[in-house]
């Protein structure tokens, strides 16, 4: 059953420094895997996918991951935060041969000036 | 393109009465609806898939008399909370996805403040 784990619930980096957000997957098949992005009191938007074609994907508003096979792993980055990416970000899998999506439990990105 | 809107934004009632939330796909016709359900501080946990025509798929441990959905055409779906009581307040969000996307590709509502008093 595939499933995902985000490391860390909370992130705090000051303004212009370095986003690592993190995201470790489970998976018996080469997965689709996602990151969303929630604003207070909004819905969910796609940052970014990753669908089994180039390992480095990138995303809106300079957000980029990439798909390590070997670790597991499908981390989001971005070289410099601005006060308005702070929101909770959410790492997603979608089960094989469906629509549905597994959701790991969110990582709340804080940006200080 | 591949806008997803809900109706209303925020519901408050009284416990007992039921409430009716939509789902619409704006500019593109959803094959699959999703409703999901995040309390606070917490991730989403999809409640069911329903597709245009058919009866919707409920996960497990989710009450299909309690949450009925209907999928009337392809661009709305409508999700009633039955019977509300005050532990059924949530923020309930809908998703679409769009013919042609990856399996997985989602487009999600702004969401739906229940609040049952």
């Amino acid at each position: 059953a595939q499933s995902v784990t985000q490391l860390g619930s909370h992130v705090s980096v000051s303004e212009g420094a370095l986003v690592l957000l993190r995201c470790n997957y489970s998976s018996s098949v080469p997965p689709y895997l996602f990151w969303y992005v929630q604003y207070p009191n909004q819905g969910l938007q796609l940052l970014l996918k990753y669908t089994s074609a180039a390992t480095l994907v990138k995303g809106i508003n300079g957000f980029e991951a990439e798909f390590k096979k070997s670790e597991t792993s499908f981390h989001l980055t971005k070289p410099s935060a601005h006060m308005s990416d702070a929101a909770e970000y959410f790492c997603a899998v979608s089960l094989t041969n469906t629509d549905k999506l597994i959701f790991g439990t969110g990582t709340r990105l804080q940006v200080f000036p | 393109g591949a806008v997803v809107s809900q109706h209303p934004s925020r519901v408050i009632c009284k416990s007992g009465t039921s409430v009716k939330i939509e789902c619409r796909s704006l500019d593109f016709q959803a094959t699959t609806m999703f409703w999901y359900r995040q309390f606070p501080k917490q991730s989403l946990m999809l409640m069911a898939t329903s597709n245009e025509g058919s009866k919707a798929t409920y996960e497990q441990g989710v009450e299909k008399d309690k949450f009925l959905i209907n999928h009337a055409s392809l661009t709305l779906s409508t999700l009633t909370v039955t019977s509300a009581h005050p532990e059924d307040s949530s923020f309930y969000i809908c998703s679409a996805d769009l013919a042609g996307e990856p399996l997985g590709t989602q487009y999600f509502g702004p969401g739906t403040r229940l609040l049952v008093l």
